[in-house]
Order: structure tokens, then C-alpha cells, then sequence
């Protein structure tokens, strides 16, 4: 099994540029989380999807920040423009179908965006 | 927001001795689960206990839970060189909207030297 597969694994780009990472979960997790990471803190919940469906965006900056599920499998997340405090490591996860809210999250190794 | 918070923010050891990192969180939860980060690398699920469950086991690791007190400890015993990374609690909460979300604390920094 390959895993939680996120890329670029690194990205490098100048401010108010445009950004897209792309997410390929476990097969058969239907939900699907991105969160972002910055140095030396814990994750941050961006955006969550149960299939194709949006179920928790609160906390994506939805001005510049954009995603979405097709088909339910592969997720993109796209960042347009980009600031300097979007500089993050920004990680994939899915589980499986929650079984009494106990969702355990499997994590890609995340894609680190460096906004200059 | 960050739910958890961990304590300590940094811990460093010897081969061979015990770890222990605590977390303190604010609301109700369904479960809390503890997670590993290697550096650069994406979280690794190491262990969940419920809101029901006060004590759980899986090898070198115990994780205990006071939900009256709204903490958790993770004791890694006869700690290796391997076991250095990150580690994070996260906390699903109870009922509502946000049920089964997923919270990360700030994490505990440990260092084990050989």
C-alpha cells in the first residue's frame, strides 16, 4: 500500500503567485483532511471532506485559499495569491469511515511551501 | 486553534530512561490520540484511548486519561535513540458540529541520546 501521496514535496514560489498541491489518499478512506503546519507548532485543520462533500471549511481562508475532492478520491488545494505568512508545511491525511467519532488519520510526508 | 496543550515543549534523555509528556485540553472529547513526527516528515498515529477508558498499552507505550481533569499522559518506557522526534496529542471532540474533528496540541519536542 503506498500510503497517504502528496506533491511537490517542496515548493518555492515569490508572493502573489499561485500555488497547487494535490493529494492522493489511502484507497477506500472517504474522508480526507488538509492541514497546515507552520514551524514549530501542531497541525492546523484547513479543510475536511467526507467523500466529495465540504463538511468543516471554517478555518480555510476561503479569499485566497481554494480546494476540492473530485470523485471523492484526489484532493488539490490551491493557494492564490500567496502571501509570505502562507510559508508552511502543508500535510494530506485520510481515514476511514468514522466508526463512533474515532477517526485515526493517516498523514502524507506534507509539501513545504516557501512564499519569498 | 490548538485544543491541547503539551507539556513539556521540550524533553531530552538518556538511552534507557523513561519519557513522560502530558497534555491538558478544554472541551469534551469522543477519544484522544497521541501522534509521532519524525523531522520532515508527515504524523504517525501511535495510539487512541476513549473518553471511556482511563489506562491503554501498546508496547512501549502507556497512555493514561483523566477526563476530570481534562488531561493525558504518554509514558515511553526504556526509551531508544530512534524514539527522538515530535510528539502530538489531538483530540476528537464530542457531539455537536465538530464531532470527530481532530485537534493537535503544539507538541512535545523529545531528544534521546544514545
Amino acid at each position: 500500500e503506498a500510503g497517504v501521496v502528496q506533491s511537490p514535496r517542496y515548493k518555492i514560489i515569490e508572493k502573489k503567485q499561485p500555488v497547487a498541491f494535490w493529494c492522493n489518499p489511502i484507497s477506500g478512506h472517504n474522508t480526507l483532511y488538509w492541514y497546515r503546519q507552520n514551524l514549530g507548532q501542531g497541525p492546523e485543520l484547513l479543510i475536511r471532506y467526507e467523500n466529495e462533500e465540504a463538511v468543516d471549511d471554517s478555518q480555510l481562508p476561503k479569499d485566497r485559499f481554494s480546494a476540492e475532492r473530485l470523485k471523492g478520491v484526489d484532493s488539490t488545494l490551491k493557494i492564490q495569491p500567496a502571501e509570505l505568512g502562507d510559508s508552511a508545511v502543508y500535510l494530506c491525511a485520510s481515514s476511514p469511515r468514522s466508526r463512533n467519532g474515532a477517526n485515526v488519520l493517516t498523514f502524507g510526508a506534507g509539501s513545504r511551501l516557501t512564499v519569498l | 486553534s490548538q485544543q491541547g496543550e503539551e507539556d513539556p515543549q521540550a524533553l531530552s534523555i538518556q538511552e534507557g530512561e523513561n519519557a513522560t509528556m502530558n497534555c491538558s485540553y478544554k472541551t469534551s472529547i469522543n477519544n484522544l490520540q497521541w501522534y509521532r513526527q519524525n523531522s520532515g516528515r508527515g504524523l504517525v498515529h501511535l495510539i487512541l484511548i476513549r473518553s471511556n477508558e482511563r489506562e491503554k498499552h501498546s508496547g512501549r507505550l502507556r497512555v493514561t486519561l483523566d477526563t476530570s481533569k481534562k488531561s493525558s499522559s504518554l509514558l515511553i518506557t526504556a526509551s531508544r535513540a530512534a524514539d527522538t522526534a515530535s510528539y502530538f496529542c489531538a483530540t476528537a471532540r464530542a457531539g455537536g458540529t465538530s464531532y470527530g474533528k481532530l485537534t493537535f496540541g503544539q507538541g512535545t519536542i523529545l531528544t534521546v541520546h544514545p
